[in-house]
């Protein structure tokens, strides 16, 4: 299998606080990890890729100094929302890819967390 | 860039009907197109996918083709059940290893 956790599954933040979010490949090892933001009723927006020991890379229009992340090792990614907002609120989800052994190009997708910040 | 448009956005059918749910697709350097399947409240989970060397792939219930001449691809659920009602993403590798999405179609199958 292909599994991928994420933690906390859901948070609630106050305002100007910051919320750290990890993902992890259980059985497999990920150079490439991906963090998406979902709004309801919407599809998933990709907000930037993250390879294992180098920076993030983000997609146009995603503060990097508001959505930090790091990719430590081979299994774990994390997104931290610094000074988080009301309007930060969402639904985050991880995705990883296999390093070797398998379909490479194969994205397997956490549980997602939600954050509601107030 | 890529970019994935996907239809309908809603399909209601009834227990044991087939649905079919479309995707078209920009970029014709794309070569692989995983289908999600995402419950409420949860993350998406791959059901299946195809790569571009390949016209057709099924699995039990679930089938995708592929058309590159013409850059779509299509879902096929048969003898659907209700708990296939979910929303349903189609995706296609745009380079980079990244995915683009389509919109999203939410099927609801009734007993």
């Amino acid at each position: 299998g292909a599994v991928v956790s994420q933690h906390p599954s859901w948070v609630i933040c106050k305002s100007g606080t910051s919320v750290k979010i990890e993902c992890r490949s259980l059985d497999f090892q990920a150079t490439t990890m991906f963090w998406y933001r979902q709004f309801p009723k919407q599809s998933l927006m990709l907000m930037a890729t993250s390879n294992e020991g180098s920076k993030a890379t983000y997609e146009q229009g995603v503060e990097k100094d508001k959505f930090l992340i790091n990719h430590a090792s081979l299994t774990l990614s994390t997104l931290t929302v610094t000074s988080a907002h009301p309007e930060d609120s969402s639904f985050y989800i991880c995705s990883a890819r296999r390093s070797s052994g398998g379909a490479l190009e194969t994205q397997y997708f956490g549980p997602g967390t939600r954050l509601l910040v107030l | 860039g890529e970019n994935v448009e996907q239809h309908p956005s809603t399909l209601s059918v009834q227990e044991g009907d087939s649905a079919v749910i479309k995707c078209t697709y920009s970029d014709s350097a794309s070569n692989y197109f995983p289908w999600y399947k995402q419950e409420l409240g949860k993350g998406p989970q791959l059901i299946i996918d195809i790569r571009s060397n390949v016209g057709e792939k099924k699995d039990q219930r679930i089938a995708v083709t592929l058309n590159k001449t013409a850059k779509h691809f299509s879902l096929h659920i048969t003898e659907t059940q209700p708990e296939d009602s979910a929303v349903y993403f189609c995706a296609a590798d745009a380079g980079f290893q990244k995915l683009v999405f389509g919109t999203g179609t939410r099927l609801l199958v009734s007993p």
